[in-house]
């Protein structure tokens, strides 16, 4: 069966330090993988979507970057992280974008 | 632009009793899908259903159903016989054929004992 790991669960970090949360999928092949942001009382915000190997799109282009170094491996990276950068960030994935996403567990990210 | 509302920010229902959350939406598009999303505290998203909005019949999954009005544009969710564990957030959500979904802002629902 697939599964999808998402780590670290929490995270506080100082403005201005770098930032990194990995995302792996296993059971399966070439999926498309997401980066979705959650602020307190708002809907998710899609980040960045990758639908294979090097390719992302993104779609709140700001201080965020992502990377697909591998088929199900999928990063959120920042050089220097702003206190606007904390929320929960939740990674997912689907193989038909029409079925819906599997989400991850979600990082609590707290910029301090 | 697609949008998606949620007007109810949070609702309660009595255990075992039903409840049934809202949510409408705006697209142009002809084909689209519609979903609802259960988020628990340990804030991991679950889908609950999906709905074709070219298919006329309402989706359901056990006691989870919904009522999907086309014209109206408008999607809700019905819970039956409500349990504890349906304690959460609820999303609605819309895709269009795009991998980017549009969710709402939630609804939290509590459930009394």
């Amino acid at each position: 069966s697939q599964t999808i790991h998402q780590w670290p669960a929490t995270l506080v970090q100082p403005v201005g330090s770098p930032l990194s949360l990995e995302c792996t999928v296993e059971g399966t092949s070439n999926p498309n993988l997401y980066w979705y942001r959650q602020a307190a009382g708002r809907g998710l915000q899609l980040l960045f979507y990758s639908v294979g190997i090097g390719q992302i799109s993104s779609e709140v282009p700001q201080n965020l970057s992502a990377s697909r170094p591998q088929d199900r491996q999928f990063i959120l990276s920042s050089k220097k992280l702003l206190l606007s950068d904390s929320g929960f960030y939740l990674c997912a994935w689907n193989l038909d974008r029409d079925y819906g996403y599997t989400f991850g567990s979600g990082t609590r990210l707290t910029v301090v | 632009a697609q949008t998606v509302t949620q007007s109810q920010p949070e609702m309660s229902v009595q255990e075992a009793e039903t409840v049934t959350l809202s949510c409408t939406y705006d697209t142009s598009e002809s084909d689209y899908y519609l979903f609802w999303y259960k988020q628990p505290p340990s804030r991991q998203m679950i889908l609950v259903i999906r709905q074709e909005a070219y298919k006329q019949q309402n989706a359901t999954e056990n006691r989870f159903s919904v009522n999907f009005q086309k014209a109206a544009k408008s999607f809700s969710l019905k819970i039956s016989d409500s349990q504890l564990g349906d304690a959460a957030m609820y999303f609605c959500a819309l895709t269009s054929g795009t991998y980017k979904y549009i969710f709402g802002t939630g609804t939290r629902l509590k459930v009394l004992a």
